[in-house]
């Protein structure tokens, strides 16, 4: 029931653009994207609901498709703050609260 | 407010010793969770509440057990610690609405490093 994020890993320069990619094999009801630095504890970064629109956050945007279950995370114009790990969580159509967290992607932004 | 706090932040235990980690959040959410972060991987759900009194199962919950007798904490117990039980702890809460919307961001705590040698 995990979610499989892809890439593994990115290691971007300032500027560049990344996309973080989320796919489940059974129907979604939500895609969850959280940030976690070094050390720290993941803060919230957008939800994306069945039929609902594309969200943003800062230069960070993500679509959801329904049909295909899944969704993709794009960074454009990377800082150096977008460090991190990005997990995707998944809320499966009857789930409830059971999020279920990918194994996330880890994202170096280098000067 | 504090938001969702934790304690302790670290911690050694032996094997087959017990010990409750403790979850406090000032915010009258509803919605508290549990879980674990193994190194390098992402979060599984031990446990959850949907308010006091009610709790239910997540991803792994053997050789753990929750209380939730108050909105305000949510205290995770281990019994007989195991090595497959060393991992970083993390609780959340969220509230059921925010501004008479259904509200789905969970808020982390720092943690608790917990190693069982």
């Amino acid at each position: 029931q995990q979610p499989v994020q892809s890439p593994q890993a990115v290691i971007l320069r300032e500027g560049e653009d990344a996309v973080i990619n989320c796919s489940s094999s059974k129907a979604l009801y939500s895609v969850h994207w959280y940030r976690q630095k070094h050390g720290e504890a993941p803060v919230f970064l957008m939800i994306l609901l069945k039929g609902g629109e594309q969200k943003g956050h800062e230069k960070i945007s993500a679509s959801f498709n329904e049909k295909k279950q899944q969704s993709s995370l794009y960074l454009t114009a990377s800082q150096l703050s977008y460090s991190g790990t990005y997990f995707c969580g998944t809320l499966l159509s009857g789930g409830y609260n059971k999020l279920i967290f990918g194994a996330g992607t880890r994202l170096a932004v280098h000067p | 407010n504090a938001g969702v706090t934790q304690t302790p932040k670290f911690r050694i235990l032996k094997i087959g010793q017990s010990m409750t980690l403790q979850c406090a959040q000032d915010m009258n959410h509803n919605y508290m969770y549990w879980y674990r972060q193994d190194p390098g991987m992402g979060l599984k759900l031990i446990y959850y509440s949907v308010g006091a009194g009610i709790t239910d199962k997540g991803e792994v919950p053997n050789g753990y057990n929750v209380s939730r007798s108050t909105t305000e904490y949510f205290p995770l117990r281990l019994e007989l610690a195991a090595p497959s039980q060393t991992s970083v702890y993390f609780c959340a809460s969220r509230p059921t609405s925010t501004s008479g919307r259904v509200s789905y961001e969970q808020y982390f705590g720092p943690g608790t490093r917990l190693t069982v040698t």
